[in-house]
This record gives structure tokens, sequence and C-alpha cells, in this order.
């Protein structure tokens, strides 16, 4: 059955560096998305993206967020300067065309700030 | 915000003991959905419930959708060891995002 997979599962990085989580989504899906779930928290949700644009974004995606398909495959969040804060479990979500209500989820990236 | 509030947000019972846990909120939803969450893994849809008083079974598991759409409970019945992990309701908005209740987390002793 095909699946939402990221890379890395764990990333561990000094507070103010640049990351890059890699998603690869379900290879008919349109609608790509990414969530956070800081430790014993919520899923709260970051982004979405469709047709090469982010069609949302929450008031959590600043100015140090950026997401990009690079080629037909690939869906990745860039965190420019990160802070402590930024901790937390990072999922990419995927759907699929006139399947909108079924998000699949990859097994996320567990990033975590020093 | 439409808030999803889940209880109890934490569940410890002895296998074969039935349980229901429930999400609520004063608005009223056009759906809901019920995940499931192992560690170290993401979110998995178990099912979608659309009408009001709709009842959705899946193996031992029942999900009702309250009458005026704003509150859902899952009942598990005989529950197992395999059924240990973290709820999560969640309702889709116009945007297509989900917005997550906080969860409860529910531990099956064998």
């Amino acid at each position: 059955e095909p699946e939402v997979t990221q890379t890395p599962s764990h990333q561990v990085t000094q507070m103010g560096q640049e990351v890059i989580l890699r998603c690869v989504p379900i290879s008919n899906h349109l609608y790509f998305y990414w969530y956070r779930q800081i430790l014993g928290q919520k899923v709260e949700f970051l982004v979405s993206f469709y047709n090469n644009e982010i069609s949302e974004k929450s008031e959590i995606f600043d100015d140090q967020f950026s997401v990009e398909r690079p080629d037909g495959s690939n869906f990745t969040l860039k965190i420019r300067s990160t802070k402590l804060e930024d901790s937390a479990m990072y999922f990419c979500a995927s759907s699929a065309p006139l399947a909108w209500e079924t998000q699949y989820f990859g097994p996320g990236t567990r990033l975590l700030v020093l | 915000t439409q808030l999803l509030e889940q209880s109890p947000q934490f569940l410890s019972i002895q296998e074969g003991e039935n349980l229901t846990v429930y999400c609520n909120s004063s608005s009223v939803f056009s759906s809901l959905q019920w995940y499931r969450q192992e560690p170290g893994e993401g979110p998995v849809l178990l099912v979608t419930v659309v009408t009001g008083g709709e009842v959705k079974k899946l193996k031992r598991l029942t999900f009702q959708f309250g009458d005026a759409r704003k509150d859902s409970s899952l009942h598990i019945t005989a529950a197992q060891p395999g059924d240990t992990g973290l709820y999560l309701c969640a309702r889709m908005d116009s945007s297509y995002k989900l917005i997550f209740g906080s969860g409860t987390r529910l531990l099956v002793r064998p």
C-alpha cells in the first residue's frame, strides 16, 4: 500500500541552524500538508500546499518557515534559523484529488533543537 | 477557533474491559474524524462521521456522531493491548486543514 515517507526520522540541531525536513507524498496526491506536535501537546496545522503554492498557513508558520516542492516527488519544510521552541515532531500529510477528506500522514521527523 | 475537547485525557484499563472516550465542542461540525496514533508514528484515520446520529463500527470500535453534530464518542468493546495508543478526534475546516483535539491516551494492560 502506498505511504507517505519522511526523512530523517530524527534530527538534532543547534539553535540558529537551518534544517530541511523531507517528505515524499503518495504519488498521485495533489494536496500536501505539514503539521507539528510538540511533546505532550496537540497536533497543530502549519501549512497546506496545492498547485505549487501555499494554500493556507497558520500563525506558527512565520518567515522562518518555507515549503517547497523541488521536483515531482519531494515536499520539503525548511526552518531557516531554528529556535528551542521548534523542537517537535513534524508530520507531513497528503491527500488525493477528489478525496481531500482523507489525509495520509507520514511517520514524522522528530526535531530537537539544542 | 472551534475547539475540540477530548476526555478523558488518560485511560488505563485491563484487557477485556470496555471503554468510551469523548470528543466535544460548542460548535456544529459538518463532519468529524477519529484517528489513532502510536508512538513514533503519524495519526492514522479510523473513521469519518458525517450525519447527526450516525453510528459506524470498525470491528470492536463503535463511533457515534451526536444528533446535533457537536460531539462524538468512540466505544471500544473488550479492549486488547493492541488498542493502546493516542486517540484523536479532528474536524476538517473549509480550507481542508485538520484541527485536532488534544487526544485520549489509552493504555490497555494485559
